[in-house]
């Protein structure tokens, strides 16, 4: 079965300083993956997702993150970080077979002044 | 264009009594997902509508709860009767119907449940 780990289920950093939320996944196949993001009072939207080719993924607002099959790794980071990113990231994975997506417990992101 | 709505924001209900929650998907996408969140934990999928039909119900967490898709519009999710553990944010995302799968969803707002 698939899953997810996200470490840390809050990070802050200063406004300014490199921003890194850290995902690690498991599939036995190999996965999509994906990040999206709830800002307070909204609803997930996708940030970035990577299904094949370049393991270096650009999504919206300056974020990216890399996707490492040797470390079963999809971390995402911003180099840096602006007030406005303070809001909830999840990792997810998905097979394309079931079109359902597998989740992580999430990361708040606190940007302080 | 509108987005994916859910109503209500919120409900609070005591245990045993039944609640029904609705989505309104973006229009025309026939894709249509029910997720839940329990106490700051991983969202979780519990159905997915293709169009009206049921394509995969593998997250429902047992027989009180009830999803339908009305004409492949709207869709409710009904819990009864509630208990506390049912408590959590439901989230509905819908996606269009294109040929492979993207995976990228979008979200409504949720419904948070407060079962007392």
């Amino acid at each position: 079965a698939q899953s997810v780990t996200q470490l840390g289920s809050h990070v802050s950093v200063s406004e300014g300083a490199l921003v890194l939320l850290r995902c690690n996944y498991s599939s036995s196949v190999p996965p999509y993956l994906f990040w999206y993001v709830q800002y307070p009072n909204q609803g997930l939207q996708l940030l970035l997702k990577y299904t094949t080719g370049a393991t270096l993924v650009k999504g919206i607002n300056g974020f990216e993150a890399e996707f490492k099959k040797s470390e079963t790794s999809f971390h995402l980071t911003k180099p840096s970080a602006h007030m406005s990113d303070a809001a909830e990231y999840f990792c997810a994975v998905g097979e394309t077979g079931f079109q359902k997506l597998v989740f992580g417990t999430g990361t708040r992101l606190l940007v302080s002044p | 264009e509108a987005g994916v709505t859910q109503f209500p924001s919120h409900s609070v209900i005591e245990k045993g009594q039944t609640v029904t929650l609705r989505c309104d998907p973006i229009s025309g996408h026939d894709n249509l997902y029910w997720y839940r969140r329990v106490m700051g934990k991983e969202i979780k999928f519990l159905l997915h509508f293709v169009k009206e039909s049921k394509q995969d119900e593998s997250g429902m967490p047992n027989n009180r709860f009830l999803a339908e898709r009305t004409g492949g519009t709207y869709s409710t999710l009904k819990v009864q009767p509630a208990e506390l553990e049912d408590s959590g944010v439901y989230f509905c995302a819908s996606s269009p119907r294109a040929r492979g799968w993207t995976g990228e969803l979008f979200f409504g707002e949720g419904s948070r449940l407060t079962v007392l």
